[in-house]
């Protein structure tokens, strides 16, 4: 089946560094999601990417969409300690009707200030 | 507008009875999801409906997990008997409909952490 790679599993990072998350899929994908989830919360939506090589960004988030459309990044410029959390992708397969998302394990970011 | 909701926020039960969970979804969306993560773990697909229906449960463990969503509103997702592996937390996540395959942001409830004694 599907899998999804994240890496790295954790990251710990003095405040002001940046921070980058990986993510690779087995399969074409046709959508990637990102979302955050903070210690004791619940994953939020950060974003949604579909066009192959897409680059958006949110602020000091910078995120990309391989050309293969099989991986894509999360980068944080300058961290500061409100981006503590675990960020996770969620990839759709590309083709046909199914709304499943396959997440990675996620990368846990803390933040030393 | 109220967030997904879900009920219990933690249960404790014994190995061999039964628990029931539930999800109320943003009024209005269609599309309704569970999701399971094991500590340390991916967040792992459970099931998805579209209104009441379920359109794909490929992620369901095995037959000791009902999910049900009658009048296509709020769902519960029953596990009877309970197993030690089931623990976890169990999130419901809800969108807006969309056709086609495309998809919309889910918006996750707080989700239920589930222990298994």
């Amino acid at each position: 089946g599907q899998q999804v790679m994240q890496i790295p599993q954790y990251q710990h990072v003095q405040e002001g560094e940046d921070f980058t998350t990986y993510c690779n899929s087995s399969t074409t994908l046709s959508n990637i999601q990102w979302y955050k989830q903070r210690p004791g919360g619940h994953p939020v939506f950060l974003i949604q990417l579909v066009k192959s090589g897409e680059v958006k960004k949110q602020k000091r988030l910078t995120f990309q969409f391989g050309e293969a459309k099989k991986n894509s990044s999360l980068h944080i410029t300058a961290t500061q300690t409100t981006d503590v959390g675990t960020y996770f992708c969620a990839g759709k397969v590309s083709g046909g009707s199914n709304y499943k998302l396959t997440f990675g394990k996620g990368t846990l970011l803390t933040v030393n200030p | 507008e109220a967030g997904v909701t879900q009920f219990p926020s933690h249960s404790v039960i014994e190995k061999g009875q039964t628990v029931t969970l539930r999800c109320d979804p943003i009024s209005g969306h269609d599309n309704l999801y569970w999701y399971r993560r094991v500590m340390g773990k991916e967040i792992k697909f459970l099931l998805h409906f579209v209104k009441e229906s379920k359109q794909d449960e490929s992620g369901m463990p095995n037959n000791r997990f009902l999910a049900e969503r009658t009048g296509g509103t709020y769902s519960t997702l029953k596990v009877q008997p309970a197993e030690l592996e089931d623990s976890g937390v169990y999130f419901c996540a809800s969108s807006q409909f969309t056709s086609g395959g495309a998809l919309r942001e889910q918006f996750f409830g707080p989700g239920t952490r589930l222990t298994v004694l």
